[in-house]
């Protein structure tokens, strides 16, 4: 009973590298988004897809990229970290019975510290 | 702009106390849903609303939608320490599958 898997679970950067945070669920699901979450707050949007090949921007998603080239993997990949990226990552699928109405199943999430 | 608002922010209570968290928003959502989520874990769903003034259930927690599908309530009765954690509400934008959370309310039920 994997679920969503997320990896890695802790990472430190350092201002202007760039990384990748992986996300791979297996419950064949077809809609899957990655949130940030700062210290105490809710969740904001980055990126989401509906379906292998289609994707679409969030909330935030200046300084991240994504791509979706199976129904199984979401990666996230940050380009030139920045310390406003500190931040817990979380990935997240669904099967969406009904437009809004399908269940968000989360990953254990990425703690990220840019430094 | 945050769409979805929460409060209280911050809500610290006694156990056997009743609360209600609030999610409000000008805009029309198809369905609300509340997830509850404890510190190092992703958050997990507690209830969906879809139709506009419904009532749910669950235990000690009731969910309300408002008639106008623009905001939610959530009522505990007779707080738990197992009820401590962050409630978020959420919702898919415009129809679409953009889910967006609220602020959250983060509360501690003290025994």
């Amino acid at each position: 009973n994997a679920g969503v898997t997320q990896t890695p679970k802790f990472r430190i950067l350092k201002i202007g590298q760039s990384m990748t945070l992986q996300c791979t669920q297996d419950m064949n699901h077809n809609y899957m988004y990655w949130y940030r979450q700062d210290p105490g707050m809710g969740l904001k949007l980055i990126y989401y897809s509906v379906g292998a090949g289609i994707t679409d921007k969030g909330e935030v998603p200046n300084g991240y990229n994504v791509s979706r080239s199976t129904t199984e993997d979401f990666p996230l990949r940050l380009e030139l970290a920045a310390p406003s990226q500190t931040s817990v990552y979380f990935c997240a699928s669904s099967y969406l019975a009904g437009a809004g109405t399908g269940e968000l199943f989360f990953g254990e999430g990425s703690r990220l510290t840019v430094l | 702009t945050q769409l979805l608002e929460q409060s209280p922010q911050f809500l610290s209570i006694q156990e056997g106390e009743n609360l209600t968290v609030y999610c409000n928003s000008s805009s029309v959502f198809s369905s609300l849903q509340w997830y509850r989520q404890e510190p190092g874990e992703g958050p997990v769903l507690l209830v969906t609303v879809v139709t506009g003034g419904e009532v749910k259930k669950l235990k000690r927690l009731t969910f309300q939608f408002g008639d106008a599908r623009k905001d939610s309530s959530l009522h505990i009765t007779a707080a738990q320490p197992g009820d401590t954690g962050l409630y978020l509400c959420a919702g898919a934008q415009g129809g679409t599958y953009k889910y967006i959370f609220g602020t959250g309310t983060r509360l501690k039920v003290l025994a």
